[in-house]
């Protein structure tokens, strides 16, 4: 079993629908990160959590640290957030290494 | 402020080939990643470094090795390449509790 679980591995929207992502994680962690990866390849930080709640822009990002669970929901989704959305888990134990989880591929139609 | 850099962006490589995959960084980061994107999984780590001089390995470090002799650089060599090392390679970089990470924009590599 992966230490960092997403689902669903693959979405498909219309626009302007109500979008969330999840992830599941079975470590201990210090942090969680959420990241981007358009298709042309590059991978771009949206959050790092330790607790609680972060909101920029449509994007918001919850964790409950007891039950080991994050999402990502993505509000009024655009063609524009079409990519493939990351969960990362910073566990404990310093070199500040991260655990990928496999991705989850987003498509948002007009 | 250019980030982190990796060079090439893309390569073609024979069986048997080496090169170094160039990653650099001017934030200053004391932590620097090397991970490679193989389709339909998560990002592996393969070597890391929390320092000048200071490099260790990651999940999947067979097949290649790294360098740290400045803040800056953190080079990627593959010696004798194979076609199990096709995969797309992402520099990263981080400050020691700051926590965001800074990613480069990828080497794709084949090896043929």
């Amino acid at each position: 079993k992966n230490e960092v679980e997403q689902s669903p591995q693959n979405l498909t929207a219309q626009e302007g629908e109500f979008i969330t992502i999840n992830c599941s994680y079975s470590v201990g962690i210090s942090a969680l990160h959420w990241l981007q990866q358009h298709p042309g390849g590059g991978i771009v930080s949206l959050f790092m959590l330790s607790s609680g709640k972060k909101k920029h822009g449509r994007l918001i990002a919850t964790i409950n640290i007891q039950e080991k669970h994050s999402s990502l929901h993505i509000t009024a989704s655009h063609p524009r957030d079409s990519a493939v959305y990351i969960c990362a888990v910073r566990s404990w134990g310093g070199s500040e290494k991260l655990v990928f989880g496999k991705g989850t591929k987003l498509t948002v139609n007009p | 402020n250019a980030g982190v850099t990796q060079t090439p962006k893309f390569r073609i490589l024979k069986i048997g080939q080496s090169m170094t995959l160039q990653c650099a960084q001017d934030m200053n980061h004391n932590y620097m990643y090397w991970y490679r994107q193989d389709p339909g999984m998560g990002l592996k780590l393969i070597y890391y470094s929390v320092g000048a001089g200071i490099t260790d390995k990651g999940e999947v470090p067979n097949g290649y090795n790294v360098s740290r002799s400045t803040t800056e650089d953190f080079p990627l060599r593959l010696e004798l390449a194979a076609p199990s090392q096709t995969s797309v390679y992402f520099c990263a970089s981080t400050l020691e509790g700051v926590y965001g990470y800074t990613f480069g924009s990828g080497t794709r590599l084949t090896v043929v």
